[in-house]
């Protein structure tokens, strides 16, 4: 089946420095990447969609300077958090999709901590 | 738009008890339904998916989901829960078209008890 990874799967970091989340499709050409936030005992909540080569479409309130999505190739998609934060700190899950048949995969997500 | 409504946000069943968690979607297009687990600190696992064809679909773990598309509700069983299951569920609705990520429901917490 579809594998997608996620690294780092765990990182503590300092107020103000920025993080870099790795999302891969290890098996498979990914058209569209998403990125999803999830808060304890939550749902996960979309906060973008993004295209191999082109700009990622962002929802509604996630700021695009702060969480800068970068899409270079149909295997790897990356999301920076620029100046975190402790109230950026979430669990983070990316997921993948093929053309066909439309499903999504996801990567087992990253525990992002800031102090 | 799409939307999911997963009724229970909690589900506390004793040990090889049946369970159901229910699940409502509104769409006004064609859609795909998805039953998703989480166990803690972990990622997403598929259980079960209604692409198309018969409407009683079998995933993993013994469970089950019918599609009911006059009801417009997908609700998750299983006959017998075991401990292991423990777990938070998400029922999940896609058009499948180009962009449109999944929508998730809420999530339901299923707590087996011994």
């Amino acid at each position: 089946g579809a594998v997608v990874s996620q690294h780092p799967s765990w990182v503590i970091c300092k107020s103000g420095t920025s993080v870099k989340i790795e999302c891969r499709s290890l098996d498979f050409q990914a058209t569209t990447m998403f990125w999803y936030r999830q808060f304890p005992k939550q749902s996960l909540m979309l906060m973008a969609t993004s295209n191999e080569g082109s700009k990622a479409t962002y929802e509604q309130g996630v700021e695009k300077d702060k969480f800068l999505i970068n899409h270079a190739s149909l295997t790897l998609s990356t999301l920076t958090v620029t100046s975190a934060h402790p109230e950026d700190s979430s669990f983070y899950i990316c997921s993948a999709r093929e053309l066909v048949p439309y499903e999504q995969y996801f990567g087992p997500g990253t525990r992002l901590t800031v102090t | 738009a799409q939307s999911v409504t997963q009724l229970d946000s909690q589900v506390p069943v004793f040990e090889e008890a049946p369970v159901e968690l229910r699940c409502n979607y509104s769409s006004s297009v064609s859609v795909y339904l998805f039953w998703y687990v989480q166990y803690p600190n972990q990622g997403l696992q598929l259980l079960l998916k209604y692409l198309s064809g018969s409407t009683l679909v079998k995933g993993i773990n013994g469970f089950e989901a019918e599609f009911n598309k006059s009801q417009t509700s997908f609700h998750l069983r299983k006959p017998s829960v075991h401990i292991s299951d423990t777990a938070e569920y998400f029922c999940a609705v896609s058009s499948g078209s180009g962009n449109t990520p999944l929508v998730f429901g809420k999530g339901t917490r299923l707590s087996v008890i011994a």
